[in-house]
């Protein structure tokens, strides 16, 4: 069985700056996919980054960026020039290729407050 | 933009009672999941559903839940005798993919409709 790990209940940081938030998840799999999806207050969840395991490079997305280290099974995330829109709860989450039948398994989330 | 919608927001019901959550995913999308969040938990899987019928199920989703697409647009999770610990805020969502190459992996999500069992 797949897991997925967020060590980091809740984070702040100053308008502006750059925050990391951790991942590390569990999984015998060798093909999958990984994902940082975002939920702001009382609104829904929506994609932020995602990457793929057999790719090697980073994904990056404006001032979304992930570290993925895939012998290591941690999959991080970096926000540059931190806004006050990114405040959030932001959630690590895993699936394996299934004929379009996407069952997230995520973690627990790191609740992100961007203090003005 | 297209969005996956959920009906109601909220809604308090007593133990024992049946519950109708629904959903109108986004047009296109083949796909169709309920996922469940606990106040406090990670956010879990309950059910997928494609061509009209269920493709995986959680060991969550019992015999007191059931899922159906009555027309064309709508999703509804049932859940038959409320108990106090499906207090949650569950999660409607679609995707598009269909297993080709280029497959994106993304689901898209509704807000969410909390469930209150007293």
């Amino acid at each position: 069985a797949q897991t997925v790990t967020q060590s980091q209940p809740e984070m702040s940081v100053q308008e502006a700056e750059t925050v990391t938030l951790s991942c590390t998840y569990d999984t015998s799999e060798s093909n999958y996919y990984l994902f940082w999806y975002k939920q702001p207050p009382s609104r829904q969840m929506i994609l932020v980054i995602r990457q793929e395991a057999y790719k090697q490079q980073n994904a990056t997305e404006n001032r979304f960026s992930v570290n993925f280290q895939k012998a290591a099974k941690s999959f991080s995330l970096k926000i540059s020039d931190s806004q006050l829109g990114d405040t959030a709860m932001y959630f690590c989450a895993f699936n394996t290729p299934n004929f379009g039948n996407e069952k997230l398994t995520f973690g627990t989330g790191t609740r992100l407050t961007i203090i003005p | 933009e297209p969005e996956v919608t959920q009906t109601p927001s909220h809604q308090v019901t007593q133990m024992g009672q049946e519950v109708i959550l629904r959903c109108v995913p986004i047009s296109n999308h083949l796909y169709f999941y309920w996922y469940r969040q606990i106040l406090g938990q990670k956010v879990e899987f309950l059910v997928s559903f494609y061509n009209n019928e269920i493709s995986e199920k959680s060991e969550i989703f019992d015999d007191q839940f059931s899922v159906e697409r009555p027309d064309g647009s709508n999703f509804t999770l049932k859940i038959r005798s409320t108990k106090l610990e499906d207090s949650a805020m569950y999660f409607c969502a679609s995707s598009d993919a269909g297993g080709a190459v280029g497959n994106t992996g993304e689901l898209f999500f509704g807000e969410g409709s909390r469930l209150t069992v007293l």
